[in-house]
């Protein structure tokens, strides 16, 4: 079974311009969450969807992220325009709902965004 | 807020050494989870264990041990007689036990393991 898987690994930008992550959770994962971890901090949570729907979208940073989870399947993070703060490791993470009760979360490989 | 402090920057041992890495943790929910995750060379965070806070029995798998201990906010991490290959970064999280996902998590900063042959 294909795990978490994220595109593309690295991304390098210039600033303003505009890029978007792509993120193919584990098939039939109901729960979608988004993670940035900028260099050497912790990671920090952005937002999950539930299905399409955005459960919780407390940690996005600001209006130039947006997050779309189209059909509930595979999801997307576009950031525009880029600032030089953007730069991190963006983690995608699914989980499956068994018994109301949601399964650890899986993660991807992480996509590197280098804003230059 | 929740909170996770993960002390140890980088740690570096010789293979079959044993090493404990340190998490101390803060949350104001009576009821949470914790996590330890690893992340090797290929980026992807792997999933170590989840720990309930009411269940404070340790755990042990394989040459993984795990330390909690509610009094002390702690919830450390030992490898015993490490090798190559546990060569990671190491993290530690805590979720809240609030809703039905797992997936919300707090994390530490990352402990950088390296393993010498």
């Amino acid at each position: 079974e294909a795990g978490v898987t994220q595109f593309p690994s690295h991304s390098v930008i210039e600033k303003g311009q505009t890029v978007t992550l792509r993120c193919d959770p584990i098939s039939g994962h109901d729960n979608l969450y988004w993670y940035r971890r900028v260099m050497g901090k912790e990671i920090k949570f952005l937002l999950h969807f539930v299905k399409e729907s955005k459960q919780d979208e407390s940690g996005m940073p600001n209006n130039r992220f947006l997050a779309e989870r189209t059909g509930g399947t595979y999801s997307t993070l576009k950031v525009q325009p880029a600032e030089l703060e953007d730069s991190g490791v963006y983690f995608c993470a699914s989980s499956q709902v068994e018994g109301g009760k949601s399964t650890e979360a899986f993660f991807g490989q992480g996509t590197r965004l280098t804003v230059v | 807020a929740q909170k996770v402090t993960q002390a140890q920057t980088e740690i570096s041992v010789v293979e079959k050494e044993d090493v404990t890495l340190d998490c101390v943790y803060e949350t104001r929910d009576t009821t949470y989870y914790l996590f330890w995750y690893k992340q090797p060379p290929s980026g992807e965070l792997v999933f170590l264990i989840r720990r309930n806070s009411f269940d404070e029995q340790n755990e042990i798998s394989g040459r993984y041990s795990w330390n909690f201990q509610k009094s002390t906010s702690s919830f450390n991490f030992t490898i015993t007689a490490s090798q190559v290959v546990d060569s990671a970064v190491y993290f530690c999280a805590v979720g809240d036990a609030g809703g039905t996902s797992y997936g919300k998590l707090t994390f530490g900063q990352g402990t950088i393991l390296t393993v010498h042959p």
